[in-house]
């Protein structure tokens, strides 16, 4: 079946350092993939989404990049700041609105 | 204000007490999705309706219901609660289609004893 996996955290940086969150997935076909982040005590909310090979998401700094060859979907980004401070899921769909999701990044950022 | 409302918020509650939580959206979405979230498992499926009076099994319906009466309302309902029941629960809803976005509630912490 579709798997996502990604990295275990926490990962904690200093402010303005370099993020990557490590995303690969396993699917039959041809999926769409998402980041989605949650705040403290929040639901979550869709931050980037790739629905094909190649595409780049980004959204507020963030960038991942569909890579088909290496099956993977890295979340980036150049410049954290303590108000990133999340949970983040990689996430993908296959057909219809069904999210398979990963086990989740916890991303702890100190000034 | 686009959102889906999930009540309550906390619950705690005793093993075998039949339970309901709320999920409600005013987005007009088709699509609905009961996920719970557990340390180190991520958000795992439920149970999901494609439409009014439509619904399925997820990834790991057991233990749980649900109904779709109406649109907007999806439900899900705890016959008799048991501890391996106490997660996390979120409500999501999205449009019908293969790359929309899901909007989730603020989720229901759950505990079972």
């Amino acid at each position: 079946g579709n798997s996502v996996t990604q990295m275990e955290g926490p990962v904690t940086l200093s402010e303005e350092a370099f993020l990557t969150i490590n995303c690969t997935y396993t699917a039959t076909g041809y999926p769409s993939l998402f980041w989605y982040v949650q705040y403290p005590g929040e639901g979550l909310q869709l931050l980037l989404k790739a629905t094909k090979a190649d595409d780049k998401g980004s959204n507020k700094g963030f960038e991942a990049t569909y890579r088909k060859e290496t099956t993977s979907f890295h979340l980036e980004k150049g410049s954290v700041q303590v108000s990133d401070s999340a949970v983040y899921f990689c996430a993908l769909s296959e057909g219809g609105n069904k999210l398979v999701f990963g086990a989740g990044t916890i991303l702890r950022v100190k000034s | 204000e686009a959102q889906v409302t999930q009540n309550p918020r906390y619950l705690i509650t005793v093993t075998g007490k039949k339970l309901t939580v709320t999920c409600s959206q005013n987005m007009n979405h088709e699509y609905m999705s009961w996920y719970r979230q557990d340390p180190g498992l991520g958000l795992r499926q439920i149970y999901y309706s494609m439409n009014v009076e439509v619904t399925d099994k997820g990834d790991v319906p057991e233990g749980y219901k649900v109904s779709r009466k109406e649109k907007r309302n999806f439900p899900l309902i705890l016959e008799s609660p048991s501890p391996n029941q106490t997660s996390l629960y979120f409500c999501a809803s999205s449009p019908r289609g293969k790359n929309t976005e899901a909007f989730f509630g603020q989720g229901t912490r759950l505990t079972v004893v």
